[in-house]
C-alpha cells in the first residue's frame, strides 16, 4: 500500500536529549513537510522539503533540524534546543508543481519527562 | 500572518442537524481548496475539495460553498452523526506554493 510512515507511534525523551522522528514515504512524491500539532494551535510549519539535499525553514524552525538525502525520506531532529518540544508531529508529503492534496503520515506523539 | 482564517473554533450540533465551518482567504491566487478530516491520535485525511471554477461542490453528506468575490469557503454536513466528530481544517494553496492550513474547528456531535 503507497502511503507515509512515520515512526515511532510514541516517543519520550530526558530534557536535553536530542531525538530523531523518523518518516518514510513510497508516494513517489517530490515534496515533504514537518507539521507541529498543539490543542487549539492547528498546524504549524516546522519543515519543507521539495527536492533532495535541499530544505526550507517553515514558521517554527527554532530548535530543529532535518535532512533530506534520499527523496523517500525526510526525518526530523527535536533538538535540546527546542525549549517546549512535548508535541504530536505530523509529516506530509505532496507533488509538487500544481495545487494538489497532502497526504499525511499518523503521526508521533513526543513527550519530554 | 495567518493567510486563512478559519471559523469556528469548536461547534456542537446534534445528531442529524447541519455543522457549518466557515474560512477567508485573503491570496487571491489561490487555486485550490480541500478540507481535512482528523480524528483524535490520527493524522488529517482530505475529506473534499474545490477549485476556483466551481460554486459549489457536494460528495455524499459533505459540501462546499465557494464564494470567489467573497474569498470565502464553507463546509456543510448534511445530517451530522457521532461519526463526524472530529476536527477539521480548511486550507489553500497556489501553483506550486505549500498548502496553508486554518487553525481548525472541533466538531462534536451529540446523539
Amino acid at each position: 500500500d503507497g502511503g507515509i510512515t512515520q515512526s515511532p507511534k510514541y516517543l519520550f525523551r530526558k530534557e536535553g536529549q536530542n531525538v530523531t522522528l523518523s518518516c518514510e514515504q513510497n508516494l513517489n512524491h517530490d515534496a515533504m513537510y514537518w507539521y507541529r500539532q498543539d490543542p487549539g494551535q492547528g498546524l504549524r510549519l516546522i519543515y519543507y522539503s521539495q527536492i533532495v539535499n535541499d530544505f526550507q525553514k517553515g514558521d517554527i524552525a527554532e530548535g530543529y533540524s532535518v535532512s533530506r538525502e534520499k527523496k523517500e525520506s525526510f526525518p526530523l531532529t527535536v533538538t535540546s534546543a527546542q525549549k517546549n518540544p512535548t508535541a504530536f508531529y505530523l509529516c506530509a508529503s505532496s507533488i509538487i508543481g500544481r495545487s494538489t492534496e497532502a497526504f499525511f503520515g499518523q503521526g508521533t506523539r513526543l513527550t519530554v519527562v | 500572518q495567518q493567510q486563512v482564517k478559519q471559523s469556528p473554533q469548536s461547534l456542537i450540533v446534534q445528531k442529524g442537524g447541519i455543522s457549518i465551518i466557515n474560512c477567508a482567504y485573503e491570496n487571491t491566487a489561490f487555486d485550490y481548496f480541500p478540507w481535512y478530516q482528523q480524528f483524535p491520535g490520527k493524522g488529517p485525511a482530505l475529506l473534499i475539495a474545490i477549485r476556483p471554477d466551481v460554486s459549489e461542490k457536494k460528495e455524499g453528506r459533505f459540501t462546499i460553498s465557494f464564494n470567489k468575490s467573497a474569498k470565502q469557503f464553507s463546509l456543510h454536513i448534511m445530517d451530522s452523526q457521532p461519526g463526524d466528530s472530529a476536527t477539521y481544517f480548511c486550507a489553500a494553496s497556489s501553483g506550486s506554493e505549500k498548502l496553508v492550513f486554518g487553525k481548525g474547528t472541533k466538531l462534536t456531535v451529540n446523539p
